[in-house]
């Protein structure tokens, strides 16, 4: 139980294109779901959370327009790198929270990543 | 608020021989912590979690880990290195009072030799 999937795994765009990436929880149902940047032999940052329904929040620093955030289901978010320049080249990874998250452990589960490679 | 702090970014032991990771954190309230795991190129995978049960904590593929309040720290050991654990290590550590974001250790990269 508890997958999360990423679509696509991967993806090479041109510079000036927008890019979508989708984020699914399969088989539960996530009112929260967050997404990390992770450049080369670097940890995970943290660049939004994502609330179904509503807009997502940003971390600071984070061009909440270029990077779209929607979350219009409770399986289901997106994100989309509009406008991309190749120092938006990075290994992408959203997590999703259980419904029940607020009485358990807090554990996110994380989808396998996206590696998008602008050219 | 709340913090976490890896204190080797690189560690390197022989097959066969124990792990040790360390890992420090800070938090306001009861913390909820955990260990993952990410090999080249792949998502985390989670190999174990505390959430206020038993202080030791016993993971996947051998690896377990001890909540010490007292010294702040949730270090990862395993008895016997594979030269399939080599990989990348994330210590992180979420907030049990509110249902917020987790903060990620900056990682500790765990080489295995021959």
């Amino acid at each position: 139980g508890a997958v999360v999937s990423q679509h696509p795994s991967w993806v090479i765009c041109k510079s000036g294109t927008s890019v979508k990436i989708e984020c699914r929880s399969l088989d539960f149902q996530a009112t929260t779901m967050f997404w990390y940047r992770q450049f080369p032999k670097q940890s995970l940052m943290l660049m939004a959370t994502s609330n179904e329904g509503s807009k997502a929040t940003y971390e600071q620093g984070v061009e909440k327009d270029k990077f779209l955030i929607n979350h219009a289901s409770l399986t289901l978010s997106t994100l989309t790198v509009t406008s991309a320049h190749p120092e938006d080249s990075s290994f992408y990874i959203c997590s999703a929270r259980d419904l029940a998250g607020y009485l358990s452990s807090y554990e996110q589960y994380f989808g396998p990543g996206t590696r998008l490679t602008v050219t | 608020a709340q913090s976490v702090t890896q204190l080797d970014s690189h560690v390197s032991v022989s097959e066969g021989t124990p792990v040790l990771l360390r890992c420090n954190y800070s938090s306001s309230y009861s913390p909820s912590l955990f260990w993952y795991v990410q090999h080249p190129n792949k998502g985390l995978q989670l190999l174990l979690k505390y959430t206020s049960a038993a202080t030791l904590v016993k993971g996947i593929n051998g690896f377990e880990a001890e909540f010490k309040k007292s010294e702040t720290s949730f270090h990862l050991t395993k008895p016997s290195a594979h030269m399939s654990d080599a990989a990348e290590y994330f210590c992180v550590v979420s907030e049990s009072s509110s249902a917020s974001k987790i903060i990620f250790g900056s990682g500790t990269r765990l080489s295995i030799r021959p």
